[in-house]
């Protein structure tokens, strides 16, 4: 799998947007790059995924480089509740199995 | 909600004991996956089974087994416990096994061996 990486804390003040960015120089084309969070040892909670178009849905955007080396999660306007680690995952795809392997993350912190 | 079911949420037990998580599924899913969180060493892949067959292995000790049924649902064993089996395991499951499906974990079983 493609190695991640992720710079291991940031803040961001409430109502502002989040901008968390993931460098995934040795991606390759087929594999997709994940977000997930994690709010305080509950399950990590699925965000959003993409492979090479920019992707949006109700909790966040996800903007890949055209080259894919590197993406960002924007959560538009952060609130107290988006504190938590987030991980950037990159993982190839196989029918035969796989799984998600989670790296350090980055810890955000949503400031008032 | 993710839809995934974990029992228990809470486990006390002592060094040298075996114990079973339990794990439900989110309705429909084929796929499940173990996962452990410890202080020092993060979210840790276990396993994975994709309806009823092991598919994918990660990290698991030797004194670990788990298993899927047909109902679906999949139990992960804890054998001749230690100390540093202490930590928050959670399940997981996605509908099918491709990189598309997207992974719903859930609110993990919190594991102290004292």
């Amino acid at each position: 799998d493609a190695k991640t990486t992720q710079p291991p804390s940031m803040d961001c003040a409430e109502g502002r947007a989040a901008n968390l960015p993931c460098n995934h120089s040795t991606i390759s084309g087929n594999e997709y790059v994940y977000w997930y969070r994690q709010i305080h040892s509950q399950g990590p909670q699925y965000i959003i995924h993409g492979l090479k178009n920019n992707e949006t849905n109700e909790m966040a955007s996800l903007i890949i480089t055209e080259d894919r080396k590197s993406s960002t999660l924007i959560l538009p306007h952060a609130t107290l509740r988006d504190t938590a680690v987030y991980y950037c995952i990159v993982r190839v795809g196989s029918n035969s199995g796989y799984a998600l392997n989670f790296g350090k993350g980055t810890s955000l912190l949503v400031t008032p | 909600d993710s839809g995934v079911t974990q029992t228990p949420k809470h486990l006390i037990t002592a060094t040298g004991q075996r114990v079973t998580l339990r794990c439900s599924p989110r309705s429909g899913d084929l796929s499940v996956y173990w996962y452990q969180q410890s202080l020092d060493q993060g979210l840790q892949f276990l396993i994975q089974y994709y309806n009823g067959e092991e598919r994918a292995k990660g990290n698991i000790l030797e004194r670990f087994s788990a298993q899927q049924f047909p109902d679906l649902h999949s139990e992960l064993n804890l054998s001749s416990l230690e100390l540093g089996d202490s930590a928050l395991y959670f399940c997981a499951s996605s509908a099918l096994t491709g990189v598309g499906n997207t992974i719903y974990f859930g609110e993990g079983s919190w594991l102290t061996v004292v």
